[in-house]
């Protein structure tokens, strides 16, 4: 399985700020995935990475508000932009294993005060 | 039909005992159905997984009983442990030509008292 780590762990953060949330997987992989959940919720998926060509989004979520980067097969960033407190959720990034699988990263707990 | 149904919300299963949590599905070109366990401050771990070839998977004290015709699966933890304790949730996943898209179900919260 893969190894992915994320930073930073947990933040707290001003309305009207932006966050950027790296992603790193120990080997590369095509396609990353950008997941949110909101406190006790379940997993939301924002959008899909692939590295050379531009995310797509899931319904509900913009690139606007939700701009992604993948500058290579081992890393993305997700920026969360112009935060409010409803964007206060823990938001995971995740690789395709080889057989189908999801494999998750910790997690950034973001709370927007 | 992109929806999962999980249930219950939240399971107290005493220590020895069987958990057992069911999941529903619409979508019929859904074809890998995996269980994620989560504990808090940690990102969802794939616990097992099936496809829809086989009715049952069984990994040490997990199984997974898949019902196709129902459009169902559950899973069940034989001799729960209080470390089984953290919140489970079921997903259906079916591929696309720029992904994969992963649906989950609300998760369920089980306690397993000592």
């Amino acid at each position: 399985s893969a190894v992915i780590s994320q930073k930073p762990s947990r933040d707290i953060c001003q309305r009207g700020t932006s966050l950027t949330i790296q992603c790193q997987v120990d080997s590369q992989v095509t396609m990353m995935f950008w997941y949110r959940q909101q406190p006790g919720q379940s997993l939301t998926l924002i959008a899909t990475a692939n590295q050379g060509s531009e995310a797509t989004y899931e319904s509900g979520f913009v690139i606007d508000k939700f701009p992604i980067s993948r500058p290579n097969l081992t890393f993305s960033t997700l920026t969360v932009s112009n935060m409010s407190p409803e964007d206060s959720s823990i938001y995971l990034c995740s690789v395709d294993g080889v057989a189908n699988e999801q494999f998750f990263g910790p997690g950034t707990r973001l709370t927007v005060l | 039909q992109q929806q999962v149904k999980q249930s219950p919300q939240s399971l107290i299963v005493q220590k020895g005992g069987i958990s057992i949590i069911n999941c529903a599905y619409e979508n019929t070109a859904f074809d890998y159905f995996p269980w994620y366990q989560q504990f808090p401050g940690k990102g969802p771990a794939l616990l097992i997984a099936i496809r829809p070839d086989v009715s049952e998977k069984k990994e040490g004290r997990f199984t997974i009983s898949f019902n196709k015709s129902a459009k169902q699966f559950s899973l069940h933890i034989m001799d729960s442990q209080p470390g089984d304790s953290a919140t489970y949730f079921c997903a259906a996943s079916m591929r696309f030509s720029h992904g994969q898209n992963f649906v989950f179900g609300p998760g369920t919260r089980l306690s397993v008292l000592p």
